[in-house]
């Protein structure tokens, strides 16, 4: 099915660093979700973006629904050892009965203490 | 934010049996639930959407006899895998959609299957 292009695929930085991830569609989504996903468990809701140029913060997250609808970009600042792990975007359309997520294909990220 | 619960969280077992898996929303109701399945180191496969009352509706390629969904409640979907092979082991996530002007999908902790 239709996937989302994530970006970088894999991040390795240093504790403390700054962090940058994004998303892009050739189509437009209602919504936008970043997850994070720990080994051996379910994603967990991060952000959740419902309007078009939206910024929204999460403490150390900020995340950014694109004006067209197309793309999305998550930050996190300051990185945590605790952050590791892979990071997700998923768009959603909503409307009549498809509620169905298209997920990226996720970004890996490893903070070295 | 909602919580969705998923049991067991790991399950071993012979290969030709059946095996159940429960998620349900804890704190909110979800007239639509959803089955995944992911291989390791992949994004999550969509599998199926539960609608409470009615049918799933599965994903081109997923056979709807050997994985059978029954929504009936607005808290509880099960995933029941039938004569379970070797090749289904694996790693099932389903997910609540929370409904409204502001709608997300909120995901259970997963369900590790191990067929021998």
């Amino acid at each position: 099915g239709q996937q989302l292009n994530q970006s970088p695929q894999s991040m390795f930085i240093q504790e403390g660093e700054d962090v940058s991830m994004n998303c892009t569609s050739s189509s437009i989504f209602n919504t936008w979700l970043w997850y994070k996903q720990d080994p051996g468990e379910g994603p967990v809701l991060l952000i959740a973006l419902y309007k078009a140029g939206e910024l929204t913060s999460n403490g150390r997250l900020t995340a950014q629904f694109g004006i067209t609808r197309k793309d999305s970009f998550l930050n996190i600042s300051a990185s945590i050892p605790s952050d590791v792990g892979i990071y997700f975007c998923a768009g959603l359309r909503s409307g009549g009965s498809n509620y169905k997520l298209t997920f990226g294909k996720g970004t890996l990220l490893t903070v070295n203490p | 934010g909602a919580v969705v619960s998923q049991h067991p969280s790991r399950v071993i077992c012979k290969s030709g049996t059946s095996v159940k898996i429960e998620c349900r929303s804890l704190d909110f109701q979800a007239t639509t639930m959803f089955w995944y399945r992911q291989f390791p180191k992949q994004s999550l496969m969509l599998m199926a959407t539960s609608n409470e009352g009615s049918k799933a509706t599965y994903e081109q390629g997923v056979e709807k006899d050997k994985f059978l969904i029954n929504h009936a409640s607005l808290t509880l979907s099960t995933l029941t895998v039938t004569s379970a092979h070797p090749e289904d082991s694996s790693f099932y996530i389903c997910s609540a959609l929370l409904a409204g002007l502001q709608e997300t999908q909120y995901f259970g902790p997963g369900t590790r299957l191990l067929v021998l």
